[in-house]
């Protein structure tokens, strides 16, 4: 079974540009997760859709910060402009609509660098 | 409000000898728990989970947690470890409340030390 695709897996940026990135959740999977980790710090949840829908994305910046779902698979999150605070790992995660098995399953990460 | 605690950021052990993580968690509904590995530069890989039954969980590589009710608490435990345990801990908690919500705790860093 392939397990969560996330591209690029490093990005270096100057403030103000944009970025995007995008994940492919494990086939099947209805539930996709973007999570935000700074150095140092647990990942904190950005949003979260169900199918194409959004289910949760109250701590997203939606100033600079725009994410999408497109057909319920895929998923491209987006930064624009970036400012320095936003150098991080950013994961994605995906699960089953109703888990049995219960955990999340995450991608490698998008390393962000912004100068 | 749901919360995930862990109080050592950093716990360093040398090779061979016992470590514990701690975790303790804050919740008012029930709660599935998980203890997540991060290596450098990689994702999170799932390392043990508690959905219901017996409260002593084995995991992958040796590793094992206990969850605790009374002390709302799930504590990591690898009697004895190696180099390759080096890694970032992270314990969560599952709330479901009309959907699936993961709440991380920060982390510890475990340092094997030869």
């Amino acid at each position: 079974e392939a397990g969560v695709a996330q591209s690029p897996r490093y990005k270096i940026i100057e403030k103000r540009q944009s970025v995007a990135f995008w994940c492919n959740p494990i086939s099947g999977h209805a539930t996709l997760y973007w999570y935000q980790q700074i150095l140092g710090q647990g990942p904190k949840l950005l949003i979260q859709f169900q199918n194409n829908g959004v289910v949760d994305d109250s701590q997203l910046p939606k100033d600079r910060f725009s994410a999408e779902r497109l057909k319920g698979v895929d998923s491209t999150l987006k930064i624009q402009p970036a400012k320095l605070e936003d150098s991080a790992v950013y994961l994605c995660a995906s699960s089953p609509y109703r888990p049995d098995t219960g955990e999340l399953f995450f991608g490698e990460g998008s390393r962000l660098t912004v100068l | 409000a749901q919360s995930v605690t862990q109080l050592d950021s950093q716990v360093p052990v040398f090779e061979e000898a016992p470590v514990e993580l701690r975790c303790n968690y804050s919740s008012s509904v029930s709660v599935y728990l998980f203890w997540y590995v991060q290596y450098p530069n990689q994702g999170l890989q799932l390392l043990l989970k508690y959905l219901s039954g017996s409260t002593l969980v084995k995991g992958i590589n040796g590793f094992e947690a206990e969850f605790n009710k009374s002390q709302t608490s799930f504590h990591l435990r690898k009697p004895s470890v190696h180099i390759s345990d080096t890694a970032e801990y992270f314990c969560a908690v599952r709330v479901t409340s009309g959907t699936y919500k993961y709440i991380f705790g920060t982390g510890t860093r475990l340092k094997v030390l030869a």
